[in-house]
Formats: structure tokens, sequence, C-alpha cells
């Protein structure tokens, strides 16, 4: 299995530019994870879905953001406009059930983002 | 006060000595405890899980959960340059979600 995907890697946008993040959950499984992570704030959980439903997007820190999961194989991250404070490393992760069982979340290889 | 409260470290320690990594959890409702390793510039992964009071034992990791006081601690036995990297404790309250600790890093120097 090819594990996570995430894409691009590395972005380096200038502010008020629109971003979107990719990424490519493992297959078979159900949930899908996006997380923040910053030296200041740690990792943060921003939005997860359960069979391409939204479940949660309590984390999500403003309208700027957005999530979607079109089908079982992919999902988007975008922020419009972005700022600089958003700068940080954003990672997709997946499970084939919730974060508190007994499963493990992959998380993909990450988008570190740089807002100029 | 923060839900997952880790030292930020950094927490030295020579080589072949225990490396002992600690978290509180604010939440007494929380069901479930893990342990994830990430290296500088790479993701986070799983290396230990725990639901229990006790201790759980896997090679040379050792996990260690008090409810009643709620912290969760991680031991690392013969500690090796290898294991240098910033250790995440996530916490979860019987959801869906896990909630992490900002992490401690561990540096072992041969």
């Amino acid at each position: 299995d090819a594990g996570v995907i995430q894409s691009p890697r590395h972005e380096v946008t200038e502010m008020g530019q629109e971003v979107t993040l990719r990424c490519k959950p493992i297959s078979g499984h159900d949930y899908l994870f996006w997380y923040r992570q910053t030296m200041m704030r740690g990792l943060e959980l921003l939005i997860y879905f359960n069979n391409n439903v939204p479940i949660d997007d309590s984390g999500m820190p403003e309208d700027r953001f957005s999530a979607k999961m079109p089908n079982a194989s992919f999902s988007t991250l975008k922020i419009q406009p972005s700022e600089p404070r958003d700068s940080a490393v954003y990672f997709c992760a997946s499970s084939s059930t919730g974060g508190g069982s007994t499963d493990t979340q992959y998380f993909g290889p990450g988008t570190r983002l740089t807002v100029l | 006060q923060k839900e997952v409260e880790q030292n930020s470290g950094p927490l030295s320690v020579p080589e072949g000595a225990i490396a002992s990594l600690n978290c509180t959890y604010s939440d007494r409702g929380s069901q479930s405890f893990f342990w994830y390793r990430q290296y500088s510039g790479k993701s986070p992964e799983l290396i230990m899980s725990i639901y229990s009071n006790g201790d759980k034992e896997d090679g040379r990791f050792t996990a260690q959960l008090n409810k009643a006081s709620q912290y969760v601690s991680l031991l690392i036995r013969d500690s090796q340059p290898s294991d240098s990297a910033t250790y995440l404790c996530a916490v979860n309250k019987n959801t869906d979600k896990l909630i992490f600790g900002t992490g401690t890093r561990l540096q072992v120097f041969p």
C-alpha cells in the first residue's frame, strides 16, 4: 500500500492567494482527518470525515478554511484568502475506524505551507 | 488549562539509559491514550496505545496509565540515538477525535 498521499509537499504563496491542499487516504479507510501543526500550538485537528461526510469541523479556524471529500479516495483543504499566520505543516491522516479505537491513524507526509 | 500537557523538553539522556516521558490530561472521561513518535521533518507514527490502568510493554517501550491521577507516561529502555525525536501524547474522549499534546523532544546522546 502506498500509504496516505499528500500534495504538494511544499507550497509557498503570497498573502491573499488561494491555496489548495490535496490528500488521498489509504484505500479502504473510512475516516479522514486534517491536522495543522505549528511550534506554538502543536498538532491541531481541523476537520474529519467519515464515509466522505464531514463529521466535526469545529477545529477549522475561520471561514477562510474549507474542506471537501467528493469521494472515498480524495479530499481537499482550501484556504482562501491565505494569510501569513496560516503558515504551518498540514497533515492528512486516515484510519479504518475512529480515533478512539484500537486502530491506527496513518499520517501522510504533510504539506509545508509558507504564506509570505 | 490545556487538555493534554507535556513538557516540551528537550529531555537529554545518555545512550543506554531509560528515558521517561510524561503527559497529563484534563478530562476524566478520557478513554484511550496514545504515544506517537515524530522525527524532525517527518509525520507522526503510532508507537504505543493504552486503554486501562497499569503498564503495557512492547519491546523497549512501556506505557503507563494512571486514570486517578490523570497521567500517562512512556518509558524507553536502553535508549538509542535513533530514539531521538519528538514524542506526542494523544488522548481520546470516547469520540472519533484525538487531542494531541505539543510533544516532548527527546535527545539521546552517545
